[in-house]
């Protein structure tokens, strides 16, 4: 089965404090994995994609097939990153986009 | 032009009401898709288009009807509508075979079905 699993709903943390944002996923073939997200009344945005390694706003997130994570994270958290968090899967093959449940980020003053 | 622009932003419909949703993109992405998004849920898939063709159906009621007539614009025809399918309803669109780069998300229409 081809699933994307955020174990967080909510994930509060106080400005400066490091941040996880965990992603497991489930998929037999080789995974493409993105991190979108969604501030408040806004469109949702591409953040990041396991492709490019690269770091976004100070995030970067690490594919690690062993553990089938794809977790975001950032050393110090800033009061304009809270947030909702998407990990999404597309499978090879097909346009399709599998969204995790999403976490709510919320970075206290 | 890097954005995809869906109209209205906001729709309330009768239940015997036939309404029309509408998104364009310029940026020559040739697949675009219908998300649904309820509240505090994720984005569910409905419907891929690629190369105005229609690929993926998700099992979508037919009192949803997609069309794409060219390669800018997707249309999401409504008709009948439940009270449940009140929800906001997303466009996206990818460049075909380069969906690793990433989708880009319109705003949504916000849809309330009385």
């Amino acid at each position: 089965a081809q699933r994307v699993t955020q174990p967080e709903k909510l994930l509060s943390v106080f400005k400066g404090a490091p941040v996880e944002l965990k992603c497991n996923y489930s998929y037999s073939g080789s995974p493409e994995l993105f991190w979108y997200v969604q501030y408040s009344r806004q469109r949702l945005q591409l953040l990041l994609r396991h492709i490019s390694r690269e770091s976004i706003k100070g995030f970067t997130a690490d594919l690690n097939k062993g553990e089938t994570s794809f977790h975001l994270k950032k050393p110090f958290a800033q009061e304009e990153d809270s947030a909702m968090y998407y990990c999404a899967l597309k499978p090879s093959n097909t346009g399709k986009l599998i969204f995790g449940q999403g976490t709510t980020l919320q970075v206290k003053p | 032009d890097t954005e995809v622009t869906q109209t209205p932003k906001h729709l309330v419909m009768g239940m015997t009401n036939k309404k029309s949703l509408k998104c364009e993109q310029h940026m020559g992405h040739r697949a675009m898709y219908w998300y649904k998004q309820k509240a505090k849920k994720p984005p569910e898939l409905m419907f891929v288009y690629s190369y105005e063709k229609l690929s993926i159906n998700e099992s979508v009621p037919s009192r949803f009807s997609p069309e794409c007539p060219n390669s800018s614009l997707l249309n999401l025809h409504l008709h009948a509508l439940q009270p449940e399918d009140s929800a906001l309803y997303l466009c996206a669109s990818s460049q075909v075979g380069a969906e690793l780069y990433g989708y880009t998300f319109g705003s949504g229409t916000r849809l309330t079905v009385v």
